[in-house]
């Protein structure tokens, strides 16, 4: 079965800072991999994703996630956060194009920006 | 044009009532899902449906319902809600063979 664990449920970061946000997963083929950002009330915004090629992914916001095959993780990082970044993020995995099993998403880390 | 689109986007009702949550994708992807988000922010897959094929999730009371009458449609239905029922529904898709999920924006079921 998939599966994915997001270590840290809060993180609190100065704004300025660089971040880092954990995620491993388990997925028995080439894994699929996401992270979404939700902002309170609001729905999943997609920071980025990656399948296959350089393992480190651009994304929205500045944001960037490293995909690990030998750690089986794929962490998010941004070089200086701002205090608009205080969300909750998810990282997820899936099969590419779909599928019965869709996404199956991390826990969360709950993003706390000190000024 | 929205991608996937859900409606209503907030909805209370009371406990026992019988509601509907409606989602359209305007992308002709062939397989939508619905997700569920717990008050602890926990996302979980509850369906997925693909024209031919309909995945329950194995914890999804049958109280809950996915109806599709057409490809593009995937709608929930919800019977004699309760309170643990309150959570936000997300519609999703994606299409076989190609990359991507497409998330609508959300519906906020209070049950009261």
């Amino acid at each position: 079965a998939q599966s994915v664990t997001q270590p840290d449920i809060h993180i609190t970061v100065s704004e300025g800072a660089s971040l880092e946000l954990r995620c491993n997963y388990s997925y028995g083929a080439t894994p699929y991999l996401f992270w979404y950002v939700q902002s309170p009330g609001q729905g999943l915004q997609l920071l980025l994703k990656y399948f296959s090629g350089d393992t480190l992914v651009q994304g929205i916001k500045g944001f960037e996630a490293e995909f690990k095959r030998s750690q089986s993780s794929f962490n998010l990082r941004k070089p200086s956060v701002h205090w608009s970044d205080a969300a909750e993020y998810f990282c997820a995995v899936g099969a590419f194009g779909g599928g019965a099993d869709g996404l199956t998403f991390g826990k969360g880390t709950h993003l706390i920006i000190q000024p | 044009d929205t991608a996937v689109s859900q409606t209503p986007k907030y909805l209370v009702t009371q406990m026992g009532n019988d509601k509907s949550i409606k989602c359209e994708q305007n992308l002709g992807h062939d397989t939508m899902y619905w997700y569920k988000q717990d008050s602890k922010k926990f996302l979980k897959i509850m369906f997925s449906y693909n024209n031919k094929e309909l995945i329950i999730n194995e914890t999804v009371p049958n109280r809950f319902s996915p109806k599709s009458p057409d490809k593009a449609h995937l709608n929930l239905h919800i019977n004699s809600l309760e309170l643990g029922d309150s959570a936000v529904y997300f519609c999703a898709s994606s299409q076989t063979g190609q990359g991507g999920y497409t998330f609508g924006s959300g519906t906020r079921l209070t049950v009261v």
